[in-house]
């Protein structure tokens, strides 16, 4: 099992750009779930998922669309990028509670 | 919504010494778990423990969930458990972290 991986590892925007940050797992979790990590904090939880076809927001979701097609593939969409959203984002999911993270990706947004 | 907090927000320890770590958090949780982020920013699953005691080598931790709190304990410390430790409560469908504790283990 890969676990959970994401891609890219870094990337770097200009603001008003967009992308979208990969996210899969192969270990057939139903509940998925997108943070950010900013410098000194704990993790927010952006926006997360129950199931194939089901999203909904977390804490802090304005700047971010998701979408679950599948159940192994949760990406995150920035439509317009903002210095602000500057940031690490973890893509976990989620069995039973236990939650297992993938390795990050590191945005930074000029 | 709920309110997670840890204790102390930092702690510097000698190689050898023990230690506890804190979370408390503000209502019901359906489970919680506790993480370490190592320097490289990797998040390691260390227990889910939504009650009782639970032990794994050097570590162990307790949750109480009726008085809302939940501890870490790690003995013997070694360089390599510097990092963040984080806690975290299932509220709902939702995830909630701790804003962590910042541990350094001096040789």
């Amino acid at each position: 099992n890969a676990g959970v991986t994401q891609t890219p590892k870094f990337q770097v925007l200009k603001t008003g750009q967009s992308m979208t940050l990969q996210c899969a797992q192969d270990m057939n979790h139903e509940y998925m779930s997108w943070y950010r990590q900013d410098p000194g904090m704990g993790l927010r939880l952006i926006h997360y998922s129950v199931g194939a076809g089901i999203t909904d927001q977390g804490e802090v979701p304005n700047g971010y669309n998701v979408s679950r097609s599948t159940t192994e593939d949760f990406p995150l969409r920035l439509l317009s990028a903002a210095p602000s959203q500057t940031s690490v984002y973890f893509c976990a999911s989620s069995s039973r509670g236990t939650q297992y993270f993938g390795p990050g990706t590191r945005l930074l947004v000029l | 919504g709920i309110q997670v907090e840890q204790s102390p927000p930092d702690l510097i320890l000698q190689e050898g010494a023990n230690s506890t770590l804190r979370c408390n958090f503000s209502d019901s949780v359906n489970n919680l778990q506790w993480f370490h982020q190592n320097p490289w920013g990797q998040l390691i699953n260390l227990f889910y423990i939504p009650s009782g005691t639970k032990q794994n080598g050097r570590l162990s931790a307790t949750t109480v969930a009726t008085e809302r709190y939940s501890l870490l304990y790690i003995s013997s410390s070694q360089t390599t458990d510097s990092g963040v430790y984080f806690c975290a409560v299932n509220y709902g469908q939702n995830f909630v972290f701790g804003p962590g504790t910042r541990l350094s283990v001096l040789p």
